[in-house]
């Protein structure tokens, strides 16, 4: 099992280009996750799928959006990238199931993508 | 007020040592508690998962939760430099997220 697989690994993109990073994980799992990590900042949630053919908002949302395309893939879109948007990006996706707390609550997470927005 | 507080200071430490790491949470009603342990340049991967009060070791590792203060802590006995890492604290929501604190970054010295 690959677990979660994101792609691109590193991008780099001038302020106002688009891109879609891509993730998709094998572990058959309900939710998937996208965050961003900065220094001194912490993991900070953009987008969340609580299940397939469901999105929702997480703590920092604006200037993005995400599709969930099957039950594996859940992308991230930059429609109009800034330099604020420099940063790490991390998928993750967890089992998560309704009422079962605990273990079934572990994120695994994909290795990264590294983005600078010039 | 964030679910879960974590002050994001490195610590620096002898090979050897104990570390000592510290999270506080907001909601009392929270029963299961994370630690990830994220090297560098990698995705955090879980470490330790305890459920209510006590204590868990496992191996080196002892996660320990105080439901009277709202504190959980991990500890690290006989630190290596292979223990060098973002250690940040977990607690899953009612909604399948998971509330990180920022992380600690821990370098463990020869």
């Amino acid at each position: 099992n690959a677990g979660v697989t994101q792609t691109p690994k590193f991008q780099v993109l001038k302020t106002g280009q688009s891109m879609t990073l891509q993730c998709a994980q094998d572990m058959n799992h309900n939710s998937m996750y996208w965050y961003r990590q900065d220094p001194g900042m912490g993991l900070r949630l953009i987008y969340y799928s609580a299940s397939e053919g469901t999105t929702d908002k997480g703590e920092v949302p604006n200037g993005y959006n995400v599709s969930r395309l099957n039950k594996r893939e859940f992308s991230l879109r930059l429609e109009s990238a800034a330099p604020s948007q420099t940063s790490v990006y991390f998928c993750a996706s967890s089992e998560a199931r309704a009422g079962g707390p605990g273990k079934s609550n572990e994120q695994f997470f994909g290795p990264g993508t590294r983005l600078t927005v010039l | 007020q964030k679910e879960v507080e974590q002050d994001p200071g490195p610590l620096s430490v002898p090979e050897g040592a104990i570390v000592s790491l510290n999270c506080t949470y907001s909601n009392s009603a929270f029963q299961y508690f994370m630690w990830y342990r994220q090297y560098s340049r990698k995705g955090p991967e879980l470490l330790m998962y305890t459920y209510s009060s006590g204590n868990k070791e496992d191996g080196r590792f002892t996660a320990q939760v105080d439901k009277s203060s709202k504190y959980i802590s991990l500890f690290i006995r006989d630190s290596q430099p292979s223990d060098s890492a973002t250690y940040l604290c977990a607690i899953p929501l009612g909604n399948n997220r998971l509330a990180f604190g920022k992380g600690n970054q821990v370098v463990v010295i020869p």
